[in-house]
């Protein structure tokens, strides 16, 4: 099955630092979707995002679909920024599940 | 903006006790799933279902597991004989098509302890 690589697995930053996360998959994706999973176990889907670049408040995407890899960025972190960021696509071929990465566990410190 | 509704949040259960988890998919989603991750490790697929059958199930969902959608709103997954194994927080999904390209949308989760 398709392999997802996350980096870094955990991360501790200061509040206001700024930080980039990295999800390196294996074949071709036609859905990429980033997660935070909240201290209560929640996932909140924070991107939809396959290819291109998206903006949502402090929090951007970038998905570079022909280099297998996506990225998301945190500026100006806050300590509810605090939890586990997933990464979780589909590949192209099959099309019928999410395959998640391992996660990277943030925490921002005040 | 519309949700994926899970039931209970928390169940505590005796091992080899039979366990029905309850979620209410979004509306006009067609495909459905369920996930689970044990404590500390990352979010595993189970299964999915569509047209009212199994499309596609992991190795780790045997016998011991099974799903349906009973009426036209709920979609459980049952767990026949708990083992302490299955303690894990299970995640219901549904997406509009079965199209790998549109999001799918999570629930809230439900938290099973087997003592």
């Amino acid at each position: 099955g398709i392999q997802v690589e996350q980096s870094p697995p955990d991360l501790i930053l200061q509040e206001g630092a700024n930080s980039t996360l990295r999800c390196n998959f294996s074949d071709s994706v036609n859905n990429l979707q980033w997660f935070h999973q909240n201290p209560w176990g929640q996932l909140i889907n924070l991107f939809y995002i396959p290819s291109g670049t998206k903006q949502n408040g402090r929090l951007s995407a970038t998905t570079v679909a022909t280099e297998r890899y996506s990225l998301l960025y945190i500026s100006s972190s806050q300590t509810t920024d605090s939890g586990v960021y997933f990464c979780a696509v589909d590949r192209e071929t099959s099309g019928s599940r999410l395959t998640f990465g391992e996660g990277t566990q943030l925490t921002v410190n005040p | 903006e519309p949700e994926v509704t899970q039931t209970p949040s928390h169940q505590v259960t005796q091992m080899g006790q039979e366990v029905i988890l309850r979620c209410v998919p979004i509306s006009n989603h067609l495909y459905f799933y369920w996930y689970r991750q044990i404590l500390g490790q990352k979010v595993e697929f189970l299964v999915s279902f569509y047209n009212n059958e199994i499309s596609e199930k992991s190795e780790i969902f045997d016998d011991q597991f099974s799903v349906e959608r009973p009426d036209g709103s709920n979609f459980t997954l049952k767990i026949r004989s708990t083992k302490l194994e299955d303690s894990a927080m299970y995640f219901c999904a549904s997406r509009v098509t079965p199209s790998g390209a549109n999001v799918l949308t999570f629930g809230a989760g439900s938290r099973l302890t087997v003592l």
